[in-house]
């Protein structure tokens, strides 16, 4: 099984609908991130959490929010879709703040917003 | 500045040659180095990590960091069409979040 999965695997939906993004992890990692990538654009950091207390925003944080529910999991919204949130979404995870901290990603979600 | 620069490419090498990718970034506070090979429509997927100057080698892949330079690079030895991808270089700083350059398409041409 995936050490990180993510649901659901693709999803069309129209303006103005709510949106939730869900990213499960086996890894035990502390670490878990939300990103968004547009072609060109490389991966944007949209929110992150460093442990089920402490959530931060990133540099595109508008338009989103996030719930860590567990230490395994962590839910990306959009409350109110828009056409320009149509991209591929991953989360990824990192086990702490070592040097040697990596991160790994899910399969991404690939959301259209018509 | 961008934090971490890539050549966005194409970069096309034929077949068994060597193809060399080039990054940098912009702080000199940067502990850890990441390069992830993503195709097209998935994940981004580990590569190699580096985190003292140097070389590291791990099969045909080798990372080279050169922190006065600011400078990490990826060889791909004997280059195969199954690394056809986009390759993603990422800089961490000590104790915070990663940072990705926008990734430089490679074509490797049978």
């Amino acid at each position: 099984d995936a050490d990180v999965t993510q649901t659901p695997r693709n999803r069309i939906t129209k303006t103005g609908k709510r949106i939730m993004l869900e990213c499960s992890q086996t890894k035990g990692h502390d670490r878990m991130y939300w990103y968004r990538q547009d072609p060109g654009l490389g991966l944007q950091l949209i929110y992150y959490s460093f442990d089920v207390k402490d959530i931060n925003k990133g540099e595109i944080s508008d338009g989103y929010s996030v719930s860590r529910q567990a230490q395994a999991k962590f839910s990306l919204s959009l409350e109110s879709a828009i056409p320009n949130q149509t991209a591929l979404y991953f989360c990824a995870t990192s086990d702490g703040p070592s040097d040697t901290d990596t991160q790994y990603f899910g399969p991404g979600t690939r959301l259209t917003v018509l | 500045q961008k934090e971490v620069e890539q050549n966005s490419g194409p970069l096309s090498v034929p077949e068994g040659a060597i193809a060399s990718l080039n990054c940098t970034y912009s702080d000199r506070g940067s502990q850890s180095f990441f390069w992830y090979r993503q195709y097209s429509g998935k994940s981004p997927e580990l590569i190699m990590s580096i985190y003292s100057n140097g070389d590291k080698e791990d099969g045909r892949f080798t990372a080279q960091l050169n922190k006065a330079s600011q400078y990490v690079s990826l060889l791909i030895r004997d280059s195969q069409p199954s690394d056809s991808a986009t390759y993603l270089c990422a800089v961490k700083r000590t104790g915070n979040q990663f940072y990705f350059g926008t990734g430089t398409s490679l074509t490797v041409i049978p």
